[in-house]
């Protein structure tokens, strides 16, 4: 297992555009986890999953934000209407249980909405 | 409702010197903290995970203590050298057991 992976790494797209971003966790991870940053600031909480089961998003998840894991594997996060707002870097993390091992990132994707 | 404060928001040393990184945060009923380094541009990588009945964590030239019932938590890097350049993160994982709680991070430049 290589780690947790995203795609794409960069992602531009125009306005009113939808984008949608893929996460795949750690095999054994049961927890995923979805942040955005902005530049100069830390991560900020989006949604988590147990297994396929979303149990908690932040406000900051707009109607226009959907995320999703089927099968308990791997997730996608939606975006309709983009924002220039929107515009972050989009952070995937994955953890056992109550991550009592931590959390491990990705790499990240970061939107550009121009 | 927890507040993770990181201070200094920026740091440049000389290489070769050694250096403190201050994390600080509100309600010490945490779970665990951990250190995280992010290179400009890129995702986070984790450095040193501190679970909330330990002091302290290391790992080669990193060292990370804990000090629950005050709200501290102090990275120190050895003989800091010009690959350490990068931001650092703290994060604390709370009572919701769920969300991570991130300070904004100390930018550290070691100049050659």
């Amino acid at each position: 297992d290589t780690g947790v992976s995203q795609d794409p790494r960069h992602k531009i797209t125009k306005r009113g555009q939808n984008v949608t971003f893929r996460c795949d966790p750690i095999s054994e991870h049961n927890r995923l986890y979805w942040y955005r940053q902005t530049l100069g600031q830390g991560p900020e909480f989006l949604t988590y999953f147990q297994n396929e089961a979303q149990l908690e998003k932040s406000r900051l998840l707009s109607d226009r934000f959907s995320a999703e894991r089927p099968k308990g594997s791997f997730s996608t996060l939606e975006i309709q209407r983009t924002e220039q707002g929107d515009s972050a870097m989009y952070l995937c993390a994955s953890s056992q249980r109550v991550a009592p091992e931590g959390y491990t990132f990705g790499s990240g994707t970061r939107l550009t909405v121009v | 409702k927890q507040e993770v404060t990181q201070i200094p928001a920026a740091l440049s040393v000389p290489e070769g010197e050694n250096l403190v990184l201050n994390c600080s945060f509100t309600d010490s009923a945490i779970y665990n903290l951990q250190w995280f380094r992010q290179d400009p541009g890129k995702g986070l990588t984790s450095l040193l995970l501190i679970q909330s009945s330990q002091r302290e964590q290391t790992s080669g030239r990193l060292n990370a203590s804990l000090d629950k019932s005050s709200g501290r938590s102090t990275l120190y890097i050895a003989a800091s050298q010009p690959g350490d350049s990068a931001t650092y993160l703290c994060a604390v994982n709370g009572d919701s057991n769920y969300q991570l709680i991130w300070g904004a991070g100390t930018k550290l430049i070691i100049k050659p």
